[in-house]
């Protein structure tokens, strides 16, 4: 079954640092991709989604990501981590042999420390 | 658009109980998912629908969950009987037609706590 795997459940970064969270999917067919975060008590907000287009994508907030084939990989980045990033990050993809399905990793929840 | 419309947003129940979950997806949206999400479990798709008919309910745990979509503009997720390892927060989200490459929008959660 088509699916997503995020390196590390929990992130701890410095106000200022690079955040970088990892996504890896199975996929025979490159699928379309999508990362989301949660804050607390809330519901899931798209950040940005790989459609094909482009391999870098740009989303909001500051944060892009990178579609990588060969790597079978869509890690999430932020030059800059903010204390309002701290949340909850989702990378899910649909397509593929699982249709219109949309699955989501495990999640990574992001602590930034002043 | 007022987005997806989820309620109760909270809801506590005794053992045994029917619990309903409802979800107004937004207008337009012809696919509708239900998701239940726990620290165990993360997120799991539980059913979706496609045009008000079901897809893929691989995902419901047992015949105690049920799920409807009578129209375009409601959906149920209906627990009967209800039991303690049932809490959880239960999203619903929908996404336009198009295909695959659409991103879907996610309600604000039901918190369900069985007690």
């Amino acid at each position: 079954a088509q699916s997503v795997t995020q390196l590390g459940s929990h992130v701890s970064v410095s106000e200022g640092a690079l955040v970088l969270l990892r996504c890896n999917y199975s996929s025979s067919v490159p699928p379309y991709l999508f990362w989301y975060v949660q804050y607390p008590n809330q519901g899931l907000q798209l950040l940005l989604k790989y459609t094909s287009a482009a391999t870098l994508v740009k989303g909001i907030n500051g944060f892009e990501a990178e579609f990588k084939k060969s790597e079978t990989s869509f890690h999430l980045t932020k030059p800059s981590a903010h204390m309002s990033d701290a949340a909850e990050y989702f990378c899910a993809v649909r397509g593929g042999a699982a249709g219109n399905k949309l699955t989501f990793g495990g999640g990574t929840r992001v602590l930034v420390k002043p | 658009d007022a987005g997806v419309i989820q309620s109760p947003r909270h809801e506590v129940t005794e053992m045994g109980q029917e619990v309903t979950l409802r979800c107004k997806p937004i207008s337009g949206h012809d696919y509708l998912f239900w998701y239940r999400q726990t620290m165990m479990r993360g997120l799991e798709l539980l059913i979706y629908f496609n045009n008000n008919v079901p897809i893929d309910d691989s995902g419901m745990p047992e015949d105690r969950f049920s799920a409807k979509m009578p129209n375009a503009s409601f959906s149920t997720l209906k627990i009967q009987p209800s039991e303690p390892r049932d809490s959880a927060v239960y999203f619903c989200a929908s996404s336009l037609r198009g295909g695959p490459n659409t991103e879907a929008f996610f309600g604000q959660g039901t918190r369900l706590t069985v007690v």
